[in-house]
């Protein structure tokens, strides 16, 4: 079955400390993989593609086959990154935009 | 650039009943795909159309359905409502059916109750 877990449901850290958000997927195949991301009464919006390697606002995600892991992480949490962060996943076939998204994790950078 | 727009924001409805939500895509965008949320949950797919027509679909029953038009807007129809169908819909438009190269564009939403 296609699936997407984020384990924790609140992560709660202080500004300047580290930040690591789970997700593990269950997918026979090579998925494509994403990071999105929700602030408050906004949108959901695109923060991150796991081919891409790129870093946005400081968050890199680094995809492990191995763990079927693609943890979200930042070296220094900052207040302006509380917000809700859903992990998704793509399947390669189908040939349409199909997501499996996460529960989500809320976090929560107190000062 | 205008972005992705859905209307009404909240809507309650009586089981049984109909509903229809709209949805406007992002300028330039072909391609729209229709999310159901529940509360403490993520997005979980329901349809995507290109170019006018349904390519693609999740795990829901025949009530739910959709149009995508000309200008690409687009509509969610439910039938014959059930409490379960109380959820945060989302309408996500792209440029193509990958949504890898073509990231998805969210609106914010229709709240719907049932009750």
């Amino acid at each position: 079955a296609q699936r997407v877990t984020q384990p924790e449901k609140l992560l709660s850290v202080f500004k300047g400390a580290p930040v690591e958000l789970k997700c593990n997927y269950s997918y026979s195949g090579s998925p494509e993989l994403f990071w999105y991301v929700q602030y408050s009464r906004q949108r959901l919006q695109l923060l991150l593609r796991h081919i891409s390697r790129e870093s946005i606002k400081g968050f890199t995600a680094d995809l492990n086959k191995g763990e079927t892991s693609f943890h979200l992480k930042k070296p220094f949490a900052q207040e302006e990154d509380s917000a809700m962060y859903y992990c998704a996943l793509k399947p390669l076939s189908g040939g349409y935009n199909k997501l499996i998204f996460g529960a989500g994790t809320r976090l929560a950078v107190h000062p | 650039e205008t972005g992705v727009t859905q209307s009404p924001t909240h809507l309650i409805k009586t089981r049984g009943q109909q509903v229809t939500l709209r949805c406007s895509s992002q300028s330039g965008h072909n391609t729209v795909s229709w999310y159901q949320q529940a509360l403490g949950q993520g997005p979980q797919f329901i349809f995507q159309y290109y170019r006018e027509e349904e390519n693609g679909r999740g795990n829901f029953p025949p009530r739910f359905s959709g149009l995508q038009f000309p200008n690409y807007s687009s509509e969610l129809n439910v039938n014959a409502l059930e409490l379960d169908d109380s959820a945060l819909y989302l309408c996500a438009s792209s440029m193509g059916t990958d949504s890898y190269n073509s990231p998805l564009h969210f609106g914010n939403g229709t709240r719907l109750t049932v009750t």
